[in-house]
């Protein structure tokens, strides 16, 4: 089984500054990891995934994640926040094996500060 | 363009009435989901289909009915047995029914009970 943990679900920053959030998954099975952002009133969209390659993956908009087996994690990393950046992202996991299901978390939402 | 069509965005539902969520694509996918997003909740699958004429229940199926009988079409019906209906609905699609595939969603659709 899997599941994923994001933790904060709100996190402010100024503009310029470091994001970071915070992804923990579970998984019987070596898993695939998704960061999906929603922007408001809209659907998800991908940023980026993890599927056993390389363990630092770089996605759209200048964001990246580290996949860290040995501490179970996936952050969410942007070196420099933009207003834009504004919105909820969740944190996803899906097994490589026997099965198919995407499991979400509950999201963080960024707020980014002028 | 390709993508995940849903209407309509807005609906209100009266109590004790069934209403139906249109979702379409045109992206050639197998795989199309139904999730139910609720403030800090994040996503919860309510039903997905990974072939024509087939479909499973998610976590929270109780209450809501699909039909699978072209490819391109997913409808999801909120009947009156859903005690608490009011939310944002997802509508999303994946190339294969094998894990690591990126999930794409629809804009949602509001529901609200009045």
């Amino acid at each position: 089984a899997q599941s994923v943990t994001q933790l904060g679900s709100h996190v402010s920053v100024s503009e310029g500054a470091l994001v970071l959030l915070r992804c923990n998954y579970s998984s019987s099975v070596p898993p695939y990891l998704f960061w999906y952002v929603q922007y408001p009133n809209q659907g998800l969209q991908l940023l980026l995934k993890y599927t056993s390659a390389a363990t630092l993956v770089k996605g759209i908009n200048g964001f990246e994640a580290e996949f860290k087996k040995s501490e179970t994690s996936f952050h969410l990393t942007k070196p420099s926040a933009h207003m834009s950046d504004a919105a909820e992202y969740f944190c996803a996991v899906s097994a490589s094996t026997g099965g198919f299901k995407t499991i979400f978390g509950a999201g963080t939402r960024l707020f980014v500060k002028a | 363009d390709g993508g995940i069509t849903q209407s309509p965005k807005y609906l209100f539902r009266k109590e004790g009435q069934n209403v139906t969520l249109s979702c379409e694509q045109n992206l050639n996918h197998d795989a199309m989901y139904w999730y139910r997003q609720d403030p800090g909740q994040g996503l919860r699958l309510i039903y997905y289909s990974q072939i024509v004429n087939d479909f499973q229940k998610g976590d929270i199926a109780e209450g809501y009915s699909v039909s699978r009988e072209k490819k391109e079409s997913f409808p999801l019906t909120v009947t009156s047995a859903q005690k608490n209906p009011t939310a944002f609905y997802l509508c999303a699609s994946s190339p294969e029914k094998s894990s690591g595939n990126t999930i794409y969603f629809g804009e949602g659709s509001w529901l609200t009970v009045v």
